[in-house]
């Protein structure tokens, strides 16, 4: 069974605007962590953003923030302010399960999302 | 500047040939990995190493070995067995395996089968 859900096709955003980018997520573990990367075209991956299942409040970094709605099993990534630079496709990723000695994380397919001037 | 190093970018392989891809990083960490990212698809684990001289199978470890016998090296041995070794390859580390780390990437090696 698929542990990470991106179902969204190819989105275009306006520059300045913002753009949300959706994920759910499959475990029955109580413990587990929620990533999100960047793939530019250029094919690193990037690291943006992580929430842990015990975390109270939504993470945020910089221009990122994730809408953690731990009931519904989703982690949203929300862009604010779009740039130019942020077309790519973007990579929700979970760990789960303990953190000790387990730290491999299942990906799923991404979204595309292409800034538009 | 400390990160991951990958080579070759771009590697093209005959039929049957094992070929090595390698991976370096200088970041300290303790934990290295391995996927594969296929046209429009997410990564998928190959392998994963948490200490030296100690490796784990991944989700699609057939066809793959590895080794890890420096802390900075992490090296993907494609053989001849791995039915479909054309995608793109990234390498992977992250700091203690005993908390949540986020994963740094490499640049990838793209593999073609001629």
């Amino acid at each position: 069974a698929q542990k990470i859900t991106q179902t969204q096709p190819g989105m275009f955003v306006q520059e300045k605007e913002a753009v949300t980018l959706d994920c759910t997520y499959d475990t029955s573990d109580p413990s587990y962590g929620l990533f999100w990367y960047k793939q530019p075209s250029s094919g690193e991956m990037i690291f943006l953003i992580y929430q842990g299942s015990y975390d109270q409040q939504n993470a945020t970094e910089g221009r990122y923030s994730l809408n953690f709605q731990k009931a519904r099993k989703s982690a949203n990534l929300v862009i604010s302010a779009s740039q130019l630079g942020d077309s790519a496709m973007y990579f929700c990723a979970m760990r789960e399960g303990p953190m000790r000695g387990n730290n491999r994380l299942a990906f799923g397919k991404g979204n595309q999302v292409v800034v538009i001037p | 500047d400390g990160g991951i190093t990958q080579s070759p970018k771009y590697l093209f392989r005959k039929e049957g040939q094992n070929v090595t891809l390698s991976c370096e990083q200088n970041l300290n960490h303790d934990a290295m990995y391995w996927y594969r990212q296929d046209p429009g698809q997410g990564l998928r684990l190959i392998y994963y190493s948490q200490i030296v001289n100690d490796f784990q199978k991944g989700d699609i470890a057939e066809g793959y070995s590895v080794s890890r016998e420096k802390k900075e090296s992490f090296p993907l041995t494609v053989t001849s067995a791995q039915k479909n070794p054309t995608a793109f390859y990234l390498c992977a580390s992250s700091r203690d395996r005993t908390v949540d780390n986020e994963q740094f990437f490499g640049p990838g090696t793209r593999l073609t089968v001629l």
